[in-house]
């Protein structure tokens, strides 16, 4: 039981590039969500799936895309990267709504 | 709206010295409550949680109450250890938008020297 695994672990970006963040989880959990940590701001949501084929956004969803086509994979795209999008990404899941959430290691994402 | 204040850190103690992180929260419903831990290079863990008013949440040493009438779930331990230095986050979860979510405090980093 690997739990939540992210991938890549450091990324660096030049401005304009895309890239994908992966994440996967082996619960069988059916909510799945991606957070961006910044300095004295905590977590933030950016995208979030209740189940496979359905995903909505969170507080911060602007120049990212997200899909769910398994209920273990939740990959996070950036279209188009900005500075602005250099940050720590999180990838978390749970089994049900009030339930505990199981982060992944994170991935530190650097845009040039 | 919804939101969660945390003591500002950081938080420097001597080993063996007594932890209170302070968190405050507003909401419209009755939130479960949760404290995570993220330790240096590490992603969050879940450090404890208490889900309905008047529990108590434990572990590690580690303990909060769900107190509904302040809307406060405090962090205390009373002997800390140099092993407990890293960021702590209180993070209510409330109903919004249509789905359950997290909502972060800032995190309050604790730094503890022997």
């Amino acid at each position: 039981n690997a739990g939540v695994t992210q991938t890549p672990k450091f990324q660096v970006l030049k401005t304009g590039q895309s890239m994908t963040l992966q994440c996967a989880q082996d619960m069988n959990h059916e909510y799945m969500s991606w957070y961006r940590q910044d300095p004295g701001m905590g977590l933030r949501l950016i995208h979030y799936s209740v189940g496979a084929g359905i995903t909505d956004q969170g507080e911060v969803p602007n120049g990212y895309n997200v899909s769910r086509s398994t209920t273990e994979d939740f990959p996070l795209r950036l279209l188009s990267a900005a500075p602005s999008q250099t940050s720590v990404y999180f990838c978390a899941s749970s089994y049900g709504p009030r339930d505990e959430q199981f982060f992944g290691p994170g991935t530190r994402l650097t845009v040039l | 709206g919804n939101s969660v204040t945390q003591m500002e850190g950081p938080v420097t103690l001597s080993e063996e010295a007594f932890l209170t992180i302070n968190c405050t929260y507003t909401a419209t419903g009755y939130p479960s409550l949760f404290w995570y831990v993220q330790y240096p290079g590490e992603g969050l863990q879940l450090l404890l949680k208490a889900t309905k008013a008047d529990d108590k949440g434990s572990n590690k040493g580690f303990e909060a109450t769900y107190r509904k009438e302040t809307t406060s779930f405090h962090l205390e331990k009373g002997s800390v250890q140099v092993s407990d230095s890293a960021v702590y986050f209180c993070a209510p979860k409330l109903w919004s938008g249509g789905y359950n979510k997290l909502i972060f405090g800032a995190g309050t980093r604790l730094a503890v020297h022997p």
